[in-house]
Order: structure tokens, then sequence, then C-alpha cells
């Protein structure tokens, strides 16, 4: 099924690091999407991917739509502390349902 | 930036108490979902709309019901809260775009406590 594979599942790193993470799956979707999730709070879009191949930034994110539509990934480059939260990957698919990833939780050490 | 806003943020409440978790959303959007999620955990999707009468149930079973008789308004009830339900409940919303696809915006959620 259109199940999403995110990794890794943790991360901890120190600050002025750069940050991979990315989401596969044995299914086509139609869309990647990546959300930022802080404690207590709902998921907040960075980035939204729209066509395979296409590498799309946001100030320090970098995200890509992979080519067979089965994949997705986000960088961060030079982390700083409030970059501390979960990263959910999701994949539009079919009448535009919608599938998440498990979450990166980044740590980011001072 | 999307406005999306849910109420109340957070509710301690007793067993069997019947409670209604209230999202509006300004943008007109005629797609809305609500969401479960534990704790840092993954997103489970419970209910969702495609617009005005419209509900139909998510991927995990939820005793709790909805309604959409507004656009912008899309509540939801639990007849008789038990400590099971604990747990983040999201919000969501989103509206097509012309390439066909869309793109949900999430309220900030209700924490949402069963004793």
């Amino acid at each position: 099924g259109q199940q999403l594979n995110q990794s890794p599942q943790s991360m901890f790193i120190q600050e002025g690091e750069d940050v991979s993470m990315n989401c596969t799956s044995s299914s086509i979707f139609n869309t990647w999407l990546w959300y930022k999730q802080e404690p207590g709070e709902g998921p907040v879009l960075l980035i939204a991917l729209y066509k395979a191949g296409e590498l799309t930034s946001n100030g320090r994110l970098t995200a890509q739509f992979g080519i067979t539509r089965k994949d997705s990934f986000l960088n961060i480059s030079a982390s700083i502390p409030s970059d501390v939260g979960i990263y959910f990957c999701a994949g539009t698919y079919n009448n535009n349902d919608m599938r998440f990833g498990a979450g990166t939780r980044l740590t980011v050490k001072p | 930036e999307a406005d999306i806003y849910q109420t109340p943020r957070y509710l301690v409440i007793g067993t069997g108490k019947k409670i209604t978790l209230e999202c509006s959303q300004t943008m007109g959007h005629d797609k809305m979902y609500w969401y479960q999620q534990d704790p840092g955990m993954e997103l489970h999707l419970i209910h969702y709309s495609y617009g005005v009468n419209s509900t139909e149930k998510g991927d995990l079973s939820s005793e709790s019901t909805v309604s959409r008789i507004r656009t912008e308004h899309f509540p939801l009830t639990l007849e008789s809260a038990r400590p099971s339900h604990t747990s983040q409940y999201l919000c969501a919303s989103s509206a097509l775009r012309r390439t066909g696809t869309d793109t949900q915006y999430f309220g900030p959620g209700t924490r949402l406590t069963v004793l």
C-alpha cells in the first residue's frame, strides 16, 4: 500500500552541522510535503513539492521530489537550536489521499 | 500562512463526559480533516470532509463523530469520553490547487486528557 518509510527516526547533531532525512515508498506519490512539529503544536508546512525532480529551497531548508516519484529528501544546512522538533514527510496519491511518515526527531546541541 | 483555529487548546475531563472539540478555518477550504496523534508519534486520520454535509471515516477507527454544516466549521464530538481517548487531536484543511493537488494546513491542536 501507500506506506511511507521515513528515516532516520531520530538525530542528535551539533549546532552548525548539516542534516539530511528522507522518505521512501514502494508506491508512487503525486505530491511530497515536509512539515515540522514542535511540542504541543500542530505541524507547520515547510516545503511542498508538486513535480518529479523538483528541487525547492526555503531558507536553510532544501527538499527534492524524487525522479521515480517514490521518494523525497529534506536537507537542513547549518543547523541551529531552534531547528529542534519532529519533521514529518507526507505524500498525496490517488484522489489527494495523504499519507504521513512516522517522523524524524531532531535534537540540536548548542 | 493558513488561518485555522482549534479550541480548547487543552482539556482535562472526567470519564463519561460529552465533549466537543472545535475547529474553524477562514480560508474557504472545502476539505477538512481530523487527526489523532500520541505525543511524538505519527498522525492517524480519523475523519475527513470534502465539503458541507460530507463526512467520511479515516484510516483509524474512532468512537468520535463529526459534522460539517458550514464550510468553515468542522467540530468533533465524543459522546462519552474514556481514558483511552487521551491524545492530541489535530484539525487540518486544504483546497485543491490548479495542479490538481492539495496541501493540508494544520491547526495548533487540542491536547485531551480523560481521567
